[in-house]
């Protein structure tokens, strides 16, 4: 079955950097796009990456624009977000996501992990 | 890029049915028809109810059914259920490259 596990999280100081992995397994991970989608606590949700299934394009909110980097191994089936100059609005839970078709709809999620961005 | 605009709270008994609101404009909900619903239980991730406007994938009761006019999508759950009860968040594509979620409904069933 689909499964995705998302790792990496935790609390962070402001401008420091954190890195969160999302281990995909149980379809063929090289054949679809994937997001990365947050939550800030007891608020709505905010869509923040995509990567191309092969990795050829990366496409981000304006939010995170210059400061978050998407990447995957295809060949470890992988999915990772490089998060770095952390603020405190970042503060959120994480969530890797399945596009389904292309269609940017998303047919399996993380259980998602919680980034806290304090001092 | 702004949210969708949802209301923030619905409600319904057994049996009945409810319609969820989604607006946006024409460069997000108007303009294409990748219109997505998700259902969020409390400590949950969402789960996909709705995409592409009208599609339910598959595990998802006939209960739920998408539409859309114009700038507005909505999400109608007929025959509520006690598990019905959560959050739903409306989605759409708004163009290169990018993706706008709603605000989000809360859902209680009486």
């Amino acid at each position: 079955q689909v499964q995705l596990v998302e790792s990496g999280g935790g609390v962070v100081q402001p401008g420091r950097s954190l890195r969160l992995s999302c281990a995909a397994s149980g379809f063929s991970f090289n054949s679809y796009g994937m997001h990365w989608v947050r939550q800030a606590p007891g608020k709505g949700l905010e869509w923040v990456a995509v990567i191309y299934y092969d990795g050829s394009n990366k496409y981000y909110a304006d939010s995170v624009k210059g400061r978050f980097t998407v990447s995957r191994d295809n060949s470890k089936s992988t999915l990772d977000l490089q998060m770095n100059s952390l603020r405190v609005e970042d503060t959120a839970i994480y969530y890797c996501a399945r596009d389904q078709s292309g269609a940017w709809a998303f047919d399996y999620w993380g259980q998602g992990t919680l980034i806290t961005v304090s001092s | 890029q702004s949210a969708l605009t949802q209301p923030p709270s619905a409600s319904g008994s057994p049996g009945q049915s409810v319609t969820f609101s989604c607006t946006g404009t024409s460069s997000d909900v108007g303009g294409y028809n990748s219109v997505s619903w998700y259902q969020q239980h409390p400590g949950k991730a969402p789960k996909l109810m709705i995409y592409d406007v009208t599609k339910r994938p598959s595990g998802v009761p006939d209960r739920f059914s998408g539409s859309k006019s114009g700038n507005t999508a909505s999400l109608t759950v007929s025959g509520l259920q006690a598990e019905d009860e959560g959050d739903y968040y409306c989605s759409s594509y708004a163009g290169s490259n990018n993706l706008v979620f709603g605000g989000g409904t809360k859902l209680t069933v009486l």
